[in-house]
């Protein structure tokens, strides 16, 4: 079974401030999943990540397939940036139907 | 985004009754599963389908049961709920079941057990 975890649990910005979220796993993926939970309950998917860096506006992910991690940088957060992020792990080898596990999250608070 | 509702949103009951929680979708995605979130647990797959009439267990299955007998709705049953299962239930699809693929969240329910 993966092991996720998510550094930090809790995280409180100023707005402009450059933002990294880190999330680990402990054995092989075919890919990491970064998602974001609003305060109203909704979860949507941000990145798909199975190497290299992806962009969308100011939201980086990175990954890292030899040290298991990946990082998830806001540039100049602002409020509205302020929710839970989630990484998960899709698990490499044979037929996983698609099945995520889940870190626990980050809890981003950008403060105006 | 995909059409996902789950009904009903906000449910409180007592110990020992039955409970379903349904979970519709309008993007004809074969896979679909069952997350229960938790405060210092983050999200656990409770059942997935990847098919109608295809169901297995996640893991933290005790307690639940599901169906599919068809594409668009996947419910999910207690059967005798307990305190224990008061959380936040969400369900998710996509369209191929592969690591790559985006999953897709309904908007959850929130449930009481009392």
């Amino acid at each position: 079974k993966n092991e996720v975890e998510q550094s930090p649990q809790n995280l409180t910005a100023q707005e402009g401030e450059f933002i990294t979220i880190n999330c680990s796993y402990s054995v092989g993926i075919s890919a990491l999943h970064w998602l974001q939970q609003h305060p109203g309950g909704g979860i949507v998917s941000l990145f798909m990540l199975s190497s290299g860096k992806k962009k969308h506006g100011r939201l980086i992910a990175t990954i890292n397939i030899q040290e298991k991690h990946s990082s998830l940088h806001i540039t100049a957060s602002h409020p509205r940036d302020s929710a839970v992020y989630i990484c998960a792990a899709a698990n490499a080898g044979g037929t996983s139907y698609g099945k995520l596990t889940f870190g626990q999250g980050t809890i981003l608070t950008v403060h105006p | 985004d995909a059409g996902i509702t789950q009904s009903p949103r906000h449910k409180v009951t007592e110990t020992g009754t039955p409970v379903t929680l349904r979970c519709h979708q309008t993007e004809n995605h074969r896979y679909m599963y069952w997350y229960r979130q938790d405060p210092g647990h983050g999200l656990r797959l409770i059942h997935y389908s990847y098919g109608v009439k295809d169901t297995d267990k996640g893991e933290v299955s005790d307690g639940y049961s599901v169906s599919r007998s068809k594409t668009e709705d996947f419910l999910l049953t207690l059967e005798s709920a307990t305190s224990s299962q008061t959380s936040v239930y969400f369900c998710a699809t996509a369209l191929s079941g592969e690591g790559t693929d985006t999953q897709y969240f309904g908007p959850g329910t929130r449930l009481t057990v009392l």
